[in-house]
């Protein structure tokens, strides 16, 4: 079963701009998880956040997490028509199984 | 990072027919592995959890005669789609953790998947 909702489904920016994708989810986790997807391609992790984290930042992407809402975001600052690719959150509830979100379908256009 | 190789990449077989797609642990062992199917601008379904050793947990709605994994040792698990149809074509992929690796070993590491199609 699919947990994760993912906002936008699509989103076409131009190079330079900033890309904000939004998650939300319905149980209890102990960490989230995003990943990223080239077409055809398997998904390459990108950043964690456990449940007791805020807000993580690894080189040009931000994390956000707000458990009272069930909810997190990815912030890709600065983007490049590299970063086109689907943006996937997955949640770890425990037992090993990560939850795969509906993805964002991300285009960066140079 | 830790690699996870899959084959065959692509596969086009005859209805009624059996597909084996292999995945494999490079440079760590994984006692489990988890199988995830993926429909065209989808998001991935967990199928089941390869368990090394014993049997595999299947999610539910997934039939476990249609889809036979076999987790024979800690380096290699392996999907058997049998009497495959037409419905059956999909993205497959495979996946694992590396939990001797570094820290922030949560995470899986994907195979680049199996494209199936079933004429």
């Amino acid at each position: 079963s699919q947990q994760g909702e993912e906002d936008p489904q699509a989103l076409s920016i131009q190079e330079g701009e900033n890309a904000t994708m939004n998650c939300s989810y319905k149980t209890s986790i102990n960490n989230l998880q995003w990943y990223r997807q080239n077409s055809g391609r398997g998904l390459v992790h990108l950043i964690l956040i456990r449940s007791n984290e805020r807000e993580k930042h690894s080189g040009r992407l931000r994390v956000t997490l707000d458990t009272s809402k069930k909810s997190s975001s990815l912030l890709i600052t600065a983007s490049r028509a590299a970063d086109t690719a689907s943006y996937f959150c997955a949640t770890d509830s425990g037992g090993g199984k990560l939850i795969f979100g509906q993805g964002t379908e991300l285009s960066v256009k140079p | 990072g830790a690699v996870v190789s899959q084959h065959p990449s692509r596969v086009i077989c005859k209805s009624g027919t059996s597909v084996k797609i292999e995945c494999r642990s490079l440079d760590f062992q994984a006692t489990t592995m988890f199988w995830y199917r993926q429909f065209p601008k989808q998001s991935l379904m967990l199928m089941a959890t390869s368990n090394e050793g014993s049997k595999a947990t299947y999610e539910q709605g997934v039939e476990k005669d249609k889809f036979l994994i076999n987790h024979a040792s800690l380096t290699l698990s392996t999907l058997t789609v049998t009497s495959a149809h037409p419905e059956d074509s999909s993205f497959y992929i495979c996946s694992a953790r590396d939990w001797q690796g570094a820290s922030n070993n949560e995470k899986l590491f994907f195979g680049s998947g199996t494209q199936l199609s079933v004429l």
